[in-house]
């Protein structure tokens, strides 16, 4: 089985930082993904992680750390438009990728 | 470089009512798969499609299958719906030999009355 946890709800303000958490228990492990989604939009692509580390793109970084099934995202100089869900994925040995229940984000002024 | 692309965009059905829906991958992909994601939670993967056949599935029953097309777009059919049913389906498309990134479309909403 496949058990993936973030956070429900998470609010921070306009400028600063936010960090969200994911662990996850797989059987196999084979990449972390996260994916925006805007309310009634499709997921969008951020970050892929398959080696433990962090990998930075702009604004947004992920962390990885396979040993204790932890992942994070990063958002640095929160902007309104970055209020959305966020989904932390994990694809196992598998083909398949599971995604956790996601993050809704709410960027205040 | 057109998206991916699902139709139709909104359904109503009623209980025991069968469905199909549509979707075309992004340009030069192989790989489809489907997802329901019910309101307020994350995508739930449904099955995967490549070389026209179903390559791996999750934790759906039979009344879901679905097929792909030698042109690589798929449909998804749903039998005998239910009022649980009623979600957004997601459909999302990758290469093969770049299996990391899905593209998703912009979904189908089914309500089931």
């Amino acid at each position: 089985g496949q058990n993936i946890d973030q956070p429900t709800e998470m609010t921070a303000t306009e400028g600063a930082i936010v960090q969200i958490n994911c662990t996850y228990q797989t059987s196999g492990f084979n990449g972390l993904f996260w994916y925006q989604q805007h309310a009634g939009e499709a997921p969008t692509f951020l970050s892929y992680n398959v080696l433990d580390g962090l990998e930075e793109k702009g604004r947004f970084s992920s962390f990885l750390s396979r040993s204790k099934g932890y992942s994070y995202l990063l958002l640095k100089e929160l902007q309104m438009k970055d209020s959305a869900s966020y989904l932390c994925a994990v694809r196992d040995t598998g083909d398949d990728m599971r995604f956790g229940a996601g993050t809704r984000l709410t960027v205040k002024p | 470089d057109a998206g991916v692309t699902q139709s139709p965009t909104h359904l109503i059905k009623t209980r025991g009512q069968q469905v199909t829906l549509r979707c075309s991958p992004k340009s030069g992909h192989d790989t489809v798969s489907w997802y329901q994601q019910a309101l307020g939670q994350g995508p739930q993967f449904i099955f995967q499609y490549y070389e026209e056949e179903e390559r791996q599935r999750g934790n759906f029953p039979d009344r879901f299958s679905g097929h792909q097309f030698p042109n690589y777009s798929s449909e998804l059919n749903v039998n005998a719906l239910l009022l649980g049913d009623s979600a957004l389906y997601l459909c999302a498309s990758s290469l093969e030999a770049f299996r990391e990134k899905l593209f998703f479309g912009s979904g189908t909403q089914l309500s089931v009355l």
